[in-house]
């Protein structure tokens, strides 16, 4: 069975990092892409980036470009999310999931983790 | 960057009901476009992808329709378990997804 688990609840102080994991298990992780996405609280979706598991491609959209890196680790069927210099704004939860890639496009995201809780806070 | 911009924010409906949400692209996205249902305090589910192929395990009633600028997503006849946000995703260039509809009971 497929799944994607995620590292624990997180709080932060403004101008500080986070990084989020998120592990693969029921599927070969190389053959899919993972994306973030993050949910402020009430509020809707936002996508914040994307990897190929396989060939270490990324993207990341204009409003988050150097302060995004999305990472993966093959041998450990996960990936990473470093969001730097936090603000309150960035309160949410931040989700991974899985997409059907055909190296540098992708399709729908058909599996995603269970959240990961990011508080920023002083 | 893409905008979508779906329509209506709220819909009120009651079980049984015949409804249909709106998704509207700021420029031709063909048909790469997803719709997903979210409930309270879990992850999205992804119902339709490509616009119209519906995702494995997925009831019937859901259908998609659309491409180029304009989609809808309908559920044909209403149940308990369909009142929840429903999100539409283009991913034609990087990725953007509407503002979500909220399904309520009327």
């Amino acid at each position: 069975q497929v799944h994607l688990v995620q590292s624990g609840a997180e709080v932060k102080r403004p101008g500080a990092s986070v990084k989020v994991s998120c592990k693969a298990s029921g599927y070969t992780f190389s053959t899919y892409a993972i994306h973030w996405v993050r949910q402020a609280p009430g509020q809707g979706l936002e996508w914040m980036g994307w990897i190929n598991a396989g060939n270490g491609y990324t993207k990341y959209p204009q409003r988050f470009l150097g302060r995004v890196t999305i990472t993966r680790d093959t041998s450990a069927s996960t990936a990473y999310m470093v969001l730097s210099s936090l603000r309150s704004e960035d309160t949410s939860v931040y989700y991974c999931a899985r997409a059907p890639t055909s190296g540098y496009s992708f399709d729908a995201f058909d599996m995603w983790g269970q959240g990961t809780m990011v508080t920023v806070s002083s | 960057d893409i905008q979508m911009t779906q329509s209506p924010s709220t819909l009120s409906a009651s079980v049984g009901d015949r409804v249909t949400i709106t998704c509207r692209a700021s420029q031709s996205i063909s048909t790469w476009l997803a719709w997903y249902q979210q409930k309270p305090g879990k992850a999205p589910n992804l119902l339709i992808y490509k616009a119209s192929s519906l995702e494995s395990g997925v009831p019937s009633r859901f259908s998609g329709s659309g491409s180029g600028t304009e989609f809808t997503l309908t559920i044909s006849s209403l149940q308990p378990d369909d009142f929840a946000t429903y999100y539409c995703q283009q991913y034609i260039s990087y990725s953007t997804f509407g503002q979500g509809t909220r399904l309520e009971i009327k």
